[in-house]
């Protein structure tokens, strides 16, 4: 059985930083494309990063691109988020998902992420 | 990479059909047959409706239908039943990035 699931979220102030990491079990991690997925709340899902499946090609979304890393560790089945100079509007909740075929077929269960002083 | 664009709601009967549409533009939806859309109840995480604007994913309803024309990708729900009242969200492949629709509820009446 696909299992992904995150930790590392919490409270931060503004400015802050903070390391998401997402262990995933039930296949192959090293073979494919895994994404990170927001979701503000009450709002909806927004593309935040991506990587390959071999960790050589990263892909984010403007909105977080020079403040966040994305990175993965083949060998520890785990996909990593580095978030940096957080900001209010970086709040929500952060899905761990896998690529298959351009889409995400398997998601996590998500980590609430809250920045505030 | 603005959000696609969704209505904010649809809704039917049991038993109808509701399609939601989703627009983009030349450089996402118009450009790859690569649309996928999601459903989400509430505080859940989403699962994997479609994909590539018309496959279904193992385990998924064929009640449950994609199609695209031009910039603009549309999900069909047919036969509407009780347990499809959820958020929709679609989504395109942008050329080495995806971008998501803002979402559309779907209410059963």
């Amino acid at each position: 059985e696909v299992q992904l699931v995150e930790s590392g979220g919490g409270l931060v102030q503004p400015g802050g930083s903070l390391r998401l990491s997402c262990a995933a079990s039930g296949f192959t991690f090293s073979s494919y494309a895994m994404h990170w997925v927001r979701q503000a709340p009450g709002k909806g899902l927004q593309y935040v990063s991506a990587i390959n499946s071999n960790g050589g090609s990263t892909y984010y979304a403007n909105s977080v691109k020079g403040r966040f890393t994305i990175s993965r560790d083949n060998s520890k089945n785990t996909l990593y988020l580095q978030m940096g100079s957080l900001r209010a509007e970086d709040m929500g909740v952060y899905y761990c998902a896998r690529e298959r075929q351009a889409a995400v077929d398997y998601w996590g269960q998500g980590t609430l992420v809250t920045v505030s002083s | 990479q603005s959000a696609l664009t969704q209505p904010a709601s649809v809704s039917g009967s049991p038993g109808q059909s509701i399609t939601i549409s989703c627009t983009g533009t030349s450089s996402d939806i118009g450009r790859y047959n690569l649309v996928s859309w999601y459903q989400q109840h509430p505080g859940k995480a989403p699962k994997l409706m479609i994909y590539e604007v018309t496959k279904w994913p193992s385990g998924v309803s064929d009640r449950f239908s994609g199609s695209k024309s031009g910039n603009t990708a549309s999900l069909t729900i047919s036969g509407l039943q009780a347990e499809d009242e959820a958020d929709y969200y679609c989504c395109s492949y942008a050329g080495s990035t995806y971008v998501f629709g803002n979402g559309t509820k779907v209410t059963v009446l």
